[in-house]
């Protein structure tokens, strides 16, 4: 059994400031790790993927996550926030039987 | 990009009614899931289908039936609603693997 833990309900961040989103996960074998969105009433969209290779994958606006293998973590960065960035980041795992795990999410609002 | 509507947007039953939530893509992918969401406890997979007739349990099935008539139809039934059940609920699907699932916009439901 897969689980997922982000452990920032809350990220407060000014635009333009760098920020990272924590994602630790606990799975015993082979699996798939993805970054979602979630602005405010609407459904999750899909931000990136991991599965093997360059532990560093790049996403749409500017995203990327890193994943280590031995820290059992899947991290999102990016360089410099905007005010639309403001939203619910989720981290998932994909083990077997083709389901996927979330996280609770992590809020992350930006000021100007 | 990947299409999944989702039917009806609000709905409003009471303690004991009969509810059934649709779903329909349209990007031919073999996967389908239905979500909850409530706060507190990020998303939690009810049921989920490989395809047309198939049907997987997932992690909170209780008091929910689902139905996959075709490819692109899948369906989640509250035969009797009970106030636990007043959540948000997503309906996503996927083609390749679990890990990148494409969302419909959510059905609110709340049940009195």
């Amino acid at each position: 059994t897969q689980t997922v833990s982000q452990s920032d309900a809350h990220v407060t961040v000014f635009e333009g400031d760098s920020v990272e989103l924590r994602c630790n996960y606990s799975y015993g074998g082979s699996i798939y790790l993805s970054w979602y969105i979630q602005h405010h009433g609407r459904g999750l969209q899909f931000l990136l993927k991991y599965y093997s290779g360059n532990p560093v994958v790049q996403g749409v606006n500017g995203f990327e996550a890193e994943f280590s293998k031995s820290d059992s973590s899947f991290h999102l960065r990016k360089a410099s926030v905007h005010w639309s960035d403001s939203a619910v980041y989720f981290c998932a795992v994909e083990g077997s039987n083709a389901k996927l795990t979330f996280g609770k999410g992590t809020k992350l609002s930006v000021k100007s | 990009e990947a299409a999944v509507t989702q039917s009806p947007r609000n709905k409003v039953t009471v303690t004991g009614g009969n509810v059934t939530l649709s779903c329909r893509q349209t990007n031919s992918h073999n996967y389908m899931y239905w979500y909850r969401q409530d706060t507190g406890h990020g998303l939690r997979l009810i049921h989920y289908s490989y395809g047309a007739g198939n049907l997987q349990i997932g992690d909170v099935p209780d008091g929910y039936k689902a139905t996959r008539t075709t490819q692109e139809d899948f369906f989640l039934l509250l035969e009797l609603a009970s106030p636990s059940q007043t959540s948000l609920y997503f309906c996503a699907s996927s083609g390749l693997g679990a890990y990148e699932q494409y969302f419909g916009p959510g059905t609110r439901l709340t049940v009195l």
